[in-house]
């Protein structure tokens, strides 16, 4: 079975600060990776997604995130934050072998100071 | 495209009781996922509907049901309802289009049990 682990349940940063969240997973096989979001008071919404192909992917709002293979990680980027960040982050991994099912990590709580 | 709707959005019921979720998913979706959203165990997934036939389950008790319609909506079902099935009940839909499935998310209903 697959489980995904996100190491920081709180981050507390700066408007302007750069933000990085990680994201590990364990599944031996082929993997869809996502990162979704939920701002307060809102319903969970995609950030951006992995497929196949360029290991760096785009998303909304400035994000990004870097899909390493070897390490089993999908981190979750953005260079400058703003207020309007502050949410949580949660990663997912679909192992598309294994049917539509999404298995999320803990999340991540971010709290953007202005 | 009108997203995934879920009524109602809130609901208050009380130990035994039985309760039924309904989602509507995103026009043209076919696949509809249900997930299970608390603080202490964060976002497990319950089932996914495709074409009128459960597809996938996750780790819960038989109380927890399902079902999909010809026109893919969804309804889902908890009986004997107990203090910690209390959560944010989210539906998700998609297209359903093999490998590369992306699952967008409805506001949830939280279902409060006294």
């Amino acid at each position: 079975a697959q489980s995904v682990s996100q190491h920081n349940h709180h981050v507390i940063l700066s408007e302007a600060a750069s933000l990085e969240l990680g994201c590990n997973y364990s599944y031996g096989g082929t993997v869809n990776l996502f990162w979704y979001v939920q701002y307060p008071g809102q319903h969970l919404q995609l950030l951006l997604k992995y497929f196949s192909g360029d290991p760096l992917v785009k998303g909304i709002k400035g994000f990004e995130a870097e899909f390493i293979k070897s390490k089993f990680s999908f981190n979750l980027r953005k260079p400058s934050v703003q207020w309007s960040d502050t949410a949580e982050y949660f990663c997912a991994v679909n192992a598309p072998a294994a049917g539509n099912k999404l298995t999320f990590g803990g999340g991540t709580r971010v709290l953007v100071k202005p | 495209k009108a997203g995934v709707t879920q009524t109602p959005r809130y609901l208050i019921k009380t130990r035994g009781q039985q309760v039924t979720l309904s989602c509507s998913p995103i026009s043209g979706h076919r696949s509809v996922s249900w997930y299970q959203q608390t603080p202490g165990q964060g976002l497990q997934f319950l089932f996914e509907y495709f074409s009128e036939t459960q597809r996938n389950k996750g780790n819960f008790p038989g109380r927890f049901s399902g079902r999909q319609f010809s026109n893919s909506r969804s309804e889902m079902n908890v009986s004997t309802l107990e203090l910690g099935d209390s959560a944010l009940y989210l539906c998700a839909s998609s297209y359903s289009e093999g490998l590369t499935d992306t699952q967008y998310f409805g506001p949830g209903t939280r279902l409060t049990v006294l």
